[in-house]
């Protein structure tokens, strides 16, 4: 079986910087996704990390260590834009999602 | 936009009416996927095809869910007899797999049809 774990609601100010973590128990482990989803909208990639360590994409980044089944979504300088919900996800011909992090940008 | 498209994007229902839904993949995917949503949870994976072979199908999905993908393009979800619990957002996601491919399968989701069993 699969289980995915992160935060139901996370707030950060404009401006700053913030972590969701994700930790994950799977039966078998290919890579690990997170994506953003605006309310009412579909989700939209963000990124994908087969590997460990840290993989740097604009002001997001996103970490890996697949021996403690633990990930983790760095977003800096945050924008009103970036109120969302953020879904960790692992597989890869098959995804399975977690329940997603709505983060709430405070000006 | 994400070139995947899915109508209708609203359907209305009676409990026990048949509904179905359509997705249009980018054209150039090998992969569709369908997902099921509810308000504050994550998708909830339902079936995935590879061109028009069906390859998996949860076995959260009952017997009443019956997906197609005759042509390898376009794809159908019909649920028959809906019920209440059917209520939620299907997406419908499409991704290119590189035959050996090691690359992430990146899926680009549809902006989803919302259905309401009343």
């Amino acid at each position: 079986g699969q289980n995915i774990d992160q935060p139901t609601e996370m707030t950060a100010t404009e401006g700053a910087i913030v972590q969701i973590n994700c930790t994950y128990q799977t039966s078998g482990f290919n890579g690990l996704f997170w994506y953003q989803q605006h309310a009412g909208e579909a989700p939209t990639f963000l990124s994908y990390n087969v590997l460990d360590g840290l993989e740097e994409k604009g002001r997001f980044s996103s970490f890996l260590s697949r021996s403690k089944g633990y990930s983790y979504l760095l977003l800096k300088e945050l924008q009103m834009k970036d109120s969302a919900s953020y879904l960790c996800a692992v597989g890869d011909d098959k995804i399975i999602f977690g329940k997603g992090t709505r983060l709430h940008i405070l000006p | 936009d994400t070139g995947v498209s899915q109508n209708p994007r609203h359907k209305i229902t009676k409990r026990g009416q048949n509904v179905t839904f359509r997705c249009d993949p980018i054209s150039e995917h090998n992969r569709l996927y369908w997902y099921r949503q509810t308000l504050g949870q994550g998708p909830e994976f339902l079936t995935y095809f590879q061109n028009e072979a069906q390859l998996e199908k949860s076995r959260l999905l009952s017997d009443r869910f019956s997906a197609e993908r005759p042509k390898g393009s376009f794809s159908t979800l019909e649920i028959q007899r809906t019920e209440q619990g059917d209520s939620a957002m299907y997406l419908c996601a499409s991704s290119l797999r590189a035959s050996g491919g090691v690359l992430g399968n990146e899926q680009f989701f549809g902006p989803g049809t919302r259905l309401t069993v009343l």
